[in-house]
């Protein structure tokens, strides 16, 4: 399976910044997700990362909130505006492989703390 | 309303006493049902993936089957090394694309 690199892996912020988060993948993926996690909770897609298009979002995200870029085939970022302490989870990118179908695999994550 | 249930939310094994978690879900349209097994701090690690009620996988001392309305994760005499959150996922077969709706998960302790 593809190997998936997120960054950074964690991180403290204040209140009103805002923090991009980086995923890189080993192979060229066809899809490319962003998950979060809140504390002690299970996982929640935020968004689809489209290759050369607009991200497509899930209901309760907003594109100002969390602007998605994939410029190509193996890399992708996720943007927390304006944070608020409700925004500290974990954030997590995952692809879906050109060459098996139907199967997601993860990255290691990024925690967010958010002060 | 599409749903995923999973029970128990926390099931404490000794080691060597094998059990089983379950993933409930009322779903439109089943696309596949994916379990996926969670240290602390890592993200989601793939086990398997099942598509039509029957189907069985298996991968060490787990097992994982699949009926019209849920599936099991079987764990046989598990080690504390199987200690873990196990997650499992639901694809829609309708117009939801790729999106995975996951269980809250159950969380794993096996006692030496």
């Amino acid at each position: 399976s593809a190997v998936i690199s997120q960054k950074p892996s964690r991180d403290i912020c204040q209140r009103g910044t805002s923090l991009t988060i980086q995923c890189q993948v080993d192979s060229q993926v066809t899809m490319m997700f962003w998950y979060r996690q809140q504390p002690g909770q299970s996982l929640t897609l935020i968004a689809t990362a489209n290759q050369g298009s607009e991200a497509t979002y899930e209901s309760g995200f907003v594109i100002d909130k969390f602007p998605i870029s994939r410029p190509n085939l193996t890399f992708s970022t996720l943007t927390v505006s304006n944070m608020s302490p409700e925004d500290s989870s974990i954030y997590l990118c995952s692809v879906e492989e050109m060459t098996i179908t139907d199967t997601q695999y993860f990255g290691p994550g990024t925690r967010l703390t958010v002060l | 309303e599409d749903q995923v249930t999973q029970s128990p939310e926390a099931l404490r094994l000794q080691e060597g006493e094998s059990s089983s978690l379950n993933c409930s879900y009322t779903v439109s349209g089943l696309r596949g049902l994916f379990w996926y097994r969670q240290d602390p701090g890592k993200g989601p690690e793939f086990l398997f993936t099942l598509y039509s009620a029957g189907e069985e996988k298996e991968k060490e001392r787990l097992k994982a089957t699949l009926t019209k309305k849920e599936s099991f994760l079987h764990i046989t005499a598990p080690k504390p090394e199987d200690s873990a959150t196990y997650l499992c996922a639901v694809r829609l077969g309708n117009n939801a694309g790729n999106m995975l709706t996951f269980g809250g998960g159950t969380r794993l302790m096996v006692k030496p």
